[in-house]
């Protein structure tokens, strides 16, 4: 199983600045094809996740430009570049590059504002 | 605008079996079941292909977890059987969706959740 690990595991932000979050997987997440299988998930309180960034770096539709993601191999990251208030919640990194697939999340990183 | 409605939350027993549906608008899609115990993170149970109801089902649920289809409603259901009191956990619905090759890999819309909570 890969093992996805996310840090911090909380941070605290002052609305306006930017916030970054790492998600590190045990192995490559790149496939046969060139493709990166890592995708980036947003859980507002009380809601379901909602999906934020697919294939590293491609933003969902209706997410603001503020999100971004980046990242290659076994190391990626999502950066907020001004947080908002409605940013707040956790944010957890997902792979799937395996066939047949065993689908793994990071543990969640959670989003306060200051 | 895509929308996936769950059917309601449930209380089960220990060794009870619990179905929960989940409807979807819109275009053909494969359905996928992740589950959140409370205060934890998320666990990804498998998924169904509407076309044929081939399945893909997690390791650790095999045996348990049934996914079916209901073409003509448009309604994807999980069922998990003999369940334990670790299974008190929400369990979502998601449409999945495909990548270049055609491989389902990520979900893009949610359903509301479902708790499903088991006492013993």
């Amino acid at each position: 199983e890969i093992v996805m690990t996310q840090t911090p595991l909380s941070l605290s932000v002052t609305p306006g600045q930017p916030a970054s979050i790492s998600c590190k997987s045990s192995q490559s997440l790149l496939d046969y094809n060139g493709e990166t299988h890592l995708y980036w998930y947003l859980q507002k309180p009380g809601q379901p996740p909602q999906l934020l960034i697919y294939e590293v770096s491609n933003r969902f539709s209706g997410v603001p430009e503020r999100f971004s993601g980046s990242g290659s191999g076994t190391d990626f990251t999502l950066k907020i570049s001004r947080v908002e208030a409605e940013d707040v919640g956790l944010y957890y990194c997902m792979q799937n590059v395996e066939l047949p697939p065993r689908i793994t999340f990071g543990q969640g990183t959670r989003l306060e504002i200051k | 605008q895509v929308q996936l409605v769950q059917s309601a939350d449930e209380v089960k027993t220990s060794g009870a079996s619990v179905k929960v549906s989940c409807k979807a608008s819109g275009a053909k899609h494969g359905f996928s079941w992740v589950r959140q115990a409370p205060g934890q993170g998320l666990e990804w149970m498998g998924w169904i292909t509407p076309y044929n109801g081939n399945t893909n089902i997690a390791k650790k649920f095999q045996g348990r977890v049934t996914m079916t289809t209901e073409a003509s409603t448009g309604t994807a259901y999980m069922e998990l059987r003999n369940l334990r009191s670790d299974d008190t956990a929400v369990y979502y619905c998601a449409r999945v969706r495909e990548d270049s090759s055609g491989y389902y890999r990520y979900f893009d819309y949610w359903g509301q959740g479902t708790l499903v909570t088991v006492s013993s």
